[in-house]
């Protein structure tokens, strides 16, 4: 079965500071990546998506990078802001369903 | 533009009964997927709907089908419910499925008792 995990359950910053967030994937024919941030109560909100013909994207003080060689999916949000904190996962698929990470909990530290 | 509504947003049922959940997506969007998140296992997908047609489905029994109406509305049902459908179950609207933005719903909270 497909196997999309997260490094590291939890994550605590300082505001102001950047953080990385990490992600596993395991079938290496998947072509589509996207990040999801998700706050308590609400629905996962779209953050950032790459392709697999791509090895960065940048949105608004996010960045996505892939390393296919490694299977290995990470998101950078820069200058962390008090609402940044939430639940963070990645989502992978071939094309015809998603596959999740369990998610990353970050806390951005005032 | 209004975003994707679910409805209801808790519902509570006992082992056994069956329930019917609704999505209504996006304006304009006709694909609708569904997906059950529990702490345990995260977020999976459940199937997607375009044109009221499923062309996709991920590995989940039977007892979970849904339908798509024509004006994309979407609703999936459970059938026989069990201790472990208990869930928030979400569905997301997009333009086209899955290389597309995903907007998704607040979710319904689903518990069995």
């Amino acid at each position: 079965g497909e196997s999309v995990g997260l490094h590291l359950p939890t994550l605590s910053v300082q505001e102001g500071d950047n953080s990385i967030i990490n992600c596993a994937y395991s079938n290496s024919a998947s072509d589509y990546f996207i990040w999801y941030k998700q706050e308590s109560g609400k629905g996962p909100q779209f953050i950032i998506d790459i392709r697999s013909n791509m090895d960065k994207r940048q949105g608004q003080r996010v960045t996505v990078l892939l390393n296919k060689t490694v299977k290995h999916l990470s998101l950078q949000i820069a200058a962390t802001q008090p609402g940044d904190s939430a639940v963070y996962f990645c989502a992978e698929t071939t094309g015809n369903q998603f596959y999740f990470g369990t998610g990353t909990s970050l806390t951005v530290i005032p | 533009k209004a975003g994707v509504t679910q409805t209801p947003r808790y519902l509570i049922k006992t082992r056994g009964q069956q329930v019917t959940l609704s999505c209504s997506p996006i304006s304009g969007h006709r694909s609708v997927s569904w997906y059950q998140q529990t702490p345990g296992q995260g977020l999976q997908f459940l199937f997607e709907y375009f044109s009221e047609t499923q062309r996709n489905k991920g590995n989940f029994p039977g007892r979970f089908s849904g339908r798509q109406f024509s004006n994309s509305r979407s609703e999936m049902n459970v059938s026989t419910l069990e201790l472990g459908d208990s869930a928030l179950y979400l569905c997301a609207s997009s333009l086209e499925f899955p290389y597309n933005e995903q907007f998704f719903g607040p979710g319904t909270r689903l518990t069995v008792l």
